[in-house]
């Protein structure tokens, strides 16, 4: 079966490099995907990538995957007070997601 | 852009209560999801559908039952809701079973 596990809570300064780590156990996994979610709102899909890529980049993000190791970590540069939220890693099974507990990223001043 | 909107952002119901929650998406997504949300918990799955009128239980189905009756509209029914109910309940949709959608959620305080 599908376990993905991520740390719970993450503080960061404004202006610095957030990482994100995911570790997950299905080796099949053809995606695997990071959500953002919003206070009081639904999650959004931040970014996703293929399992045979290794990196990935969009803008501020950058996804790193390890295959070998099953770890996944979403680095956002240059963290601004709107990167605040729970940050939801998911692998893709047969035919649902399954989503780790979710981070939560605190951006203080 | 893709909507997925749910009929309350907010519902209080008393213990032994009949419960419906509904979500309703534009984009003609053959798949439907319904999932809760509970802190250290992430998001688990308790029905998906991926047509009209079929349903397959999710990871945590029990004390649930849902209904989809036409593509754009997937609702969750508690049937005598109990205070354990109360969470996050959260609404998807996608083509596909990945890269879904999600709408803003219900929060349901059952007391």
């Amino acid at each position: 079966g599908e376990d993905v596990e991520q740390s719970l809570f993450l503080s960061v300064r404004e202006g610095d490099s957030s990482v994100i780590n995911c570790t997950y156990t299905d080796s099949s996994s053809t995606y695997l995907y990071w959500y953002k979610q919003e206070p009081g709102a639904g999650l959004q899909l931040l970014t996703y990538i293929f399992s045979n890529m290794d990196m990935k980049q969009d803008q501020r993000l950058t996804v790193l995957l390890n295959k070998k190791d099953k770890h996944l970590s979403l680095r956002i540069a240059d963290t601004q007070t709107g990167d605040s939220a729970i940050y939801f890693c998911a692998e893709r099974g047969d035919y649902k997601l399954s989503f780790g507990a979710g981070t939560t990223v605190t951006v203080r001043a | 852009d893709v909507k997925v909107t749910q009929s309350s952002r907010y519902l209080v119901k008393r213990t032994g209560e009949k419960v419906f929650l509904e979500c309703v998406q534009d984009m003609d997504h053959e798949n439907m999801f319904w999932y809760r949300q509970d802190p250290g918990l992430g998001l688990r799955l308790i029905y998906f559908s991926y047509d009209v009128k079929m349903k397959e239980k999710g990871d945590i189905p029990e004390g649930y039952s849902v209904s989809r009756e036409k593509k754009e509209r997937f609702s969750l029914i508690l049937e005598s809701a109990s205070t354990n109910q109360t969470s996050m309940y959260l609404c998807a949709s996608s083509t596909q079973f990945y890269e879904q959608y999600f709408g803003p959620g219900t929060r349901l305080t059952v007391t």
